[in-house]
């Protein structure tokens, strides 16, 4: 089955700098990698995904890329605000979003 | 619109005891599922369902049971409570745009 890791488990960046969270995954059949975001006592979010036909996804802040070839994908966030400060799960999945595999996640803190 | 809603919130439970969590959705999904969240383990799936009266096992199905008898509702019963199931659950559907909505969890102690 599928099996993701997710690095760093922390990390603390300065309010302004960029960020970056990074994912490997096991199955190369996987085609769907979203990741979420969660706030203390909250339920996760989808803030961004992307499907195997692309190699990068923008959103504001926020990128996506993901490199087939080395099964890994990774999470791009530039001018951090301390709101970003959260847990961020990454996730894979071979079937289109079902039966979702996360990563243990990265606890994000952004320093003002 | 509720969306994803689950309870109780807050449970707590004696070694050997059963319980069901609900869940319920009004958002018209067909795909639901269940996770456990435990600190530095991430999410791990415990049981889905891809339509009423189709479940199927995630990763960690043990101890736990589930079924679908309508869209819009998805049980989770333990049937004799552990102290390593003591975690947040939660309940999310799928739209078919792939996301997944969560509720809002149940936070579950056994002792």
């Amino acid at each position: 089955g599928e099996n993701v890791e997710q690095h760093p488990s922390t990390l603390s960046v300065q309010e302004g700098d960029s960020a970056v969270i990074k994912c490997t995954y096991s199955d190369s059949a996987s085609n769907y990698f979203p990741w979420y975001k969660q706030e203390l006592g909250k339920r996760p979010q989808l803030i961004i995904d992307i499907r195997s036909n692309v190699g990068e996804k923008k959103d504001q802040r926020i990128a996506v890329t993901l490199n087939k070839t080395a099964k890994h994908f990774s999470l791009h966030i530039t001018e951090t605000q301390p709101e970003d400060s959260a847990v961020y799960f990454c996730a894979a999945t071979p079937q289109y979003g079902n039966k979702l595999v996360f990563g243990a996640g990265t606890i994000l803190r952004v320093k003002s | 619109n509720a969306g994803v809603t689950q309870t109780p919130k807050f449970q707590v439970l004696k070694t050997g005891q059963s319980m069901t969590l609900q869940c319920a959705q009004d958002m018209n999904h067909e795909y639901m599922s269940w996770y456990r969240q435990d600190p530095g383990m991430g999410l791990r799936l415990i049981h889905y369902s891809v339509g009423a009266g189709i479940t199927d096992q995630g990763e960690v199905p043990n101890g736990y049971n589930v079924s679908r008898s309508t869209t819009e509702d998805f049980p989770l019963r333990l049937l004799s409570a552990a102290p390593s199931q003591t975690s947040v659950y939660f309940c999310a559907t799928q739209a078919a745009s792939y996301e997944q909505y969560f509720g809002p969890g149940t936070r579950l102690t056994v002792t």
